[in-house]
C-alpha cells in the first residue's frame, strides 16, 4: 500500500511555456502533499506544503506565481510551471503524507525531470 | 533557520569496507530523524530515529541519534557495489515538513 504516482516521469519544453506535473496518492487519501525541487548533485528543497482545499504555503524564495500547485482532492496534486525557463530544469519530486505517523504516512514519488530548452 | 548538514560528501570506498555517514541538524519543533538511499529516482525510506541512544538496525545498515548533541549517523558494514547511492538525512517538523541534508555520495567500488 501507500503508492504515490507522479507524471510525466521526463518532460522537455521550450521556453516560456508552462508544464503540468500530476502527484496521485492511489491507494490512500494524502490530506498534505509536499514538493520538492532537487538540482542536479544537490538535495532535495522543499517548495511548497499544499493541503486539500486550501492554498499551498510556499517556502522563502519560491514565487507562488511561477508554481502553481493545486490541490483539488484528497488524491490529486498539481504543480504547474508556468512561462518555464532553462534554469527551471530540475528533478521536481511529490510526497504525500496520510496524516499519520512518519514514516509511513509519508510516500514519495518517482520524480518528474524537467529540461526547459 | 533550518538546516541539516551531512559529511562527509562524498566517499569512495571498496567492497567489504565500512563506512559511516554523518549527519547534524537544527530544526524548529524537531520530531524524528530519518535516512533515504537515492538511486535514479526518488528516495527510499532507510530508518526514523526519533529517540536518542536507541541503535535502529536493518541487515548491514544502521543508525543512531543523539537528540543533545543533535546528531545521527548511519553505518553501513561490509559494503556492496549495490550501496552505492546518494545517502540523504532529513529532519522533520511536527507539521510533517522535511528538511534535507545535502546528502552524501557514496561510491562502492568492486
Amino acid at each position: 500500500g501507500a503508492v504515490v504516482s507522479q507524471h510525466p516521469s521526463r518532460v522537455i519544453c521550450k521556453s516560456g511555456t508552462s508544464v503540468k506535473i500530476e502527484c496521485r496518492s492511489l491507494d490512500f487519501q494524502a490530506t498534505t502533499m509536499f514538493w520538492y525541487r532537487q538540482f542536479p548533485k544537490q538535495s532535495l528543497m522543499l517548495m511548497a506544503t499544499s493541503n486539500e482545499g486550501s492554498k499551498a504555503t510556499y517556502e522563502q524564495g519560491v514565487e507562488k506565481d511561477k508554481f502553481l500547485i493545486n490541490h483539488a482532492s484528497l488524491t490529486l496534486s498539481t504543480l504547474t510551471v508556468t512561462s518555464a525557463h532553462p534554469e527551471d530544469s530540475s528533478f521536481y519530486i511529490c510526497s504525500a503524507s496520510r496524516g499519520g505517523n512518519l514514516p509511513y504516512g509519508y510516500t514519495f514519488g518517482s520524480g518528474t525531470r524537467l529540461t526547459v530548452v | 533557520e533550518d538546516k541539516v548538514v551531512q559529511s562527509p560528501l562524498s566517499l569512495v570506498v571498496h567492497e567489504g569496507d565500512t563506512v559511516t555517514l554523518n549527519c547534524s541538524y537544527e530544526v524548529t519543533n524537531f520530531r524524528s530523524l530519518l535516512w533515504y538511499k537515492q538511486e535514479k529516482k526518488a528516495p527510499t525510506f532507510l530508518f526514523m530515529l526519533t529517540s536518542s541512544g536507541i541503535e535502529k538496525k536493518s541487515g548491514r545498515l544502521s543508525s543512531i541519534l543523539d537528540k543533545k548533541e543533535l546528531f545521527s549517523i548511519l553505518n553501513i558494514t561490509a559494503t556492496q557495489t549495490g550501496d552505492s547511492a546518494v545517502y540523504l538525512c532529513a529532519g522533520s517538523s511536527n507539521t510533517g515538513k522535511l528538511i534535507f541534508g545535502q546528502g552524501t555520495t557514496l561510491q562502492v567500488k568492486p
